[in-house]
């Protein structure tokens, strides 16, 4: 079953531009993990959230987790044509369960030059 | 290049042949995981190994599909009498032995069945 939800499901934007994409899941969480999937080739990871952070950086990444809220959003700052991707988010639950990352559907960004 | 490598990349099959789909993760890594990805949604789980220990499996994973990693090194996914909703990208990834630890995934295994 799928933990996250990211949203928008499409996101289409011009070169220069800032990307935001959200996620929202179900269950308490140990950390939160952001992957970058290039069309028809396996994940990359990009940044990983734990529970007891708010907020993230890595390079032109930004990712802020609310677990009150249970959600996360990733904002990619001066978006390139090479940022053009789809992004997950996934869920490690921890404890018993942190063998599982558990993946939302992903945001299929598009970047226009 | 020492990263998660999958063979083949790319496999079409006729329904009810068996299929064998071989990952080699990055080698001090403990942890292996298999996951299917179907287009338009995000990997899912399948099985993990420790080791040479498989620990967990998902329901999703029938009695058809079968994984071993034999002496903790690579592992292998069988899928037999292969059916047309098989048709997926099978993706491994490993990682170390620590919960929380970032996936290194392989390029993936695109699985078509005729």
């Amino acid at each position: 079953s799928q933990q996250g939800e990211e949203d928008p499901q499409a996101l289409s934007i011009q070169e220069g531009e800032n990307a935001t994409m959200n996620c929202s899941y179900k269950t308490s969480i140990n950390n939160l993990q952001w992957y970058r999937q290039n069309s028809g080739r396996g994940l990359v990871h990009l940044i990983l959230i734990r529970s007891n952070e708010r907020e993230k950086h890595s390079g032109r990444l930004r990712v802020t987790l609310d677990t009150s809220k249970k959600s996360s959003s990733l904002l990619i700052t001066a978006s390139r044509a090479a940022d053009t991707a789809s992004y997950f988010c996934a869920t490690d639950a921890g404890g018993g369960s942190n063998y599982k990352l558990t993946f939302g559907k992903g945001t299929l960004l598009t970047v226009n030059p | 290049d020492t990263g998660v490598s999958q063979d083949p990349r790319h496999k079409i099959t006729k329904r009810g042949q068996n299929v064998t789909f071989r990952c080699d993760p990055i080698s001090e890594h403990n942890r292996l995981y298999w996951y299917r990805q179907t287009l338009g949604q995000g990997p899912e789980f399948l099985t993990y190994f420790q080791n040479e220990a498989q620990l967990e499996k998902s329901r999703l994973l029938s009695d058809r599909f079968s994984a071993e990693r034999p002496k903790g090194s690579f592992s292998t996914l069988e899928i037999q009498r292969t059916e047309q909703g098989d048709s997926a990208m099978y993706l491994c990834a490993s990682s170390l032995d620590t919960g929380g630890a970032v996936r290194y995934f392989g390029p993936g295994t695109r699985l078509t069945v005729t």
